[in-house]
């Protein structure tokens, strides 16, 4: 298994500022991902953190408006920018670990609230 | 396209109540049906893995099975412990990407 921590665990931010989440995992792995969860909803895949290169984008998501870095095995970003309160959401890091399992080991989750 | 729908939407039981919760898919080719659990304000917990028809897989008072068309966890004799949200998430032959369900909300009562 992995263990995942998020930088903040929540924040209140105004409308049109930028707004940047960390994900640290306790071991190197290959794949990360970052996810949505509305309120009421479930999880929604925005995009997969690729080491070395550019991270891949689900439909309706596109790079300027959820920009990700992933700088090595254990760590990655997701900015969420020029917010507006339809941003208002739960943001997770999950993280697979070689294992062969595919099982995807998820972060505790930063709650956004935009005003 | 690919879906998950979980049943029902909430189940309220009683301490020593056993039931089960649904997750129907559609996937193009399986790769793996994942059981999570959700508390309130906290990421998704892993509970299950399943990848193929006739798996069965059991911690402590759950059990998952799959068949290829949909997965039961079957809850024995729950505790109000057991009170959670329950994910069900399937992967397509490509790997990565879990498309989850909305989810089962389970309350025990004592």
């Amino acid at each position: 298994s992995a263990v995942i921590s998020q930088k903040p665990s929540r924040d209140i931010c105004q409308r049109g500022t930028s707004l940047t989440i960390q994900c640290q995992v306790d071991s190197q792995v290959t794949m990360m991902f970052w996810y949505r969860q509305q309120p009421g909803q479930s999880l929604t895949l925005i995009a997969t953190a690729n080491q070395g290169s550019e991270a891949t984008y689900e439909s309706g998501f596109v790079i300027d408006k959820f920009p990700i870095s992933r700088p090595n095995l254990t760590f990655s970003t997701l900015t969420v920018s020029n917010m507006s309160p339809e941003d208002s959401s739960i943001y997770l890091c999950s993280a697979a670990t070689d294992t062969g399992t595919d099982t995807q080991y998820f972060g505790p989750g930063t709650r956004l609230t935009v005003l | 396209e690919d879906q998950v729908t979980q049943s029902p939407e909430a189940l309220r039981l009683q301490e020593g109540e056993s039931s089960s919760l649904n997750c129907s898919y559609t996937v193009s080719g399986l790769r793996g049906l994942f059981w999570y659990r959700q508390d309130p304000g906290k990421g998704p917990e892993f509970l299950f893995t399943l990848y193929s028809a006739g798996e069965e897989k059991e911690k402590e008072r759950l059990k998952a099975t799959l068949t290829k068309k949909e997965s039961f966890l079957h809850i024995t004799a729950p505790k109000p412990e057991d009170s959670a949200t329950y994910l069900c998430a399937v992967q397509g032959f490509r790997g990565g990407k879990l498309i989850f369900g909305q989810g089962t909300e389970l309350s025990v009562k004592p």
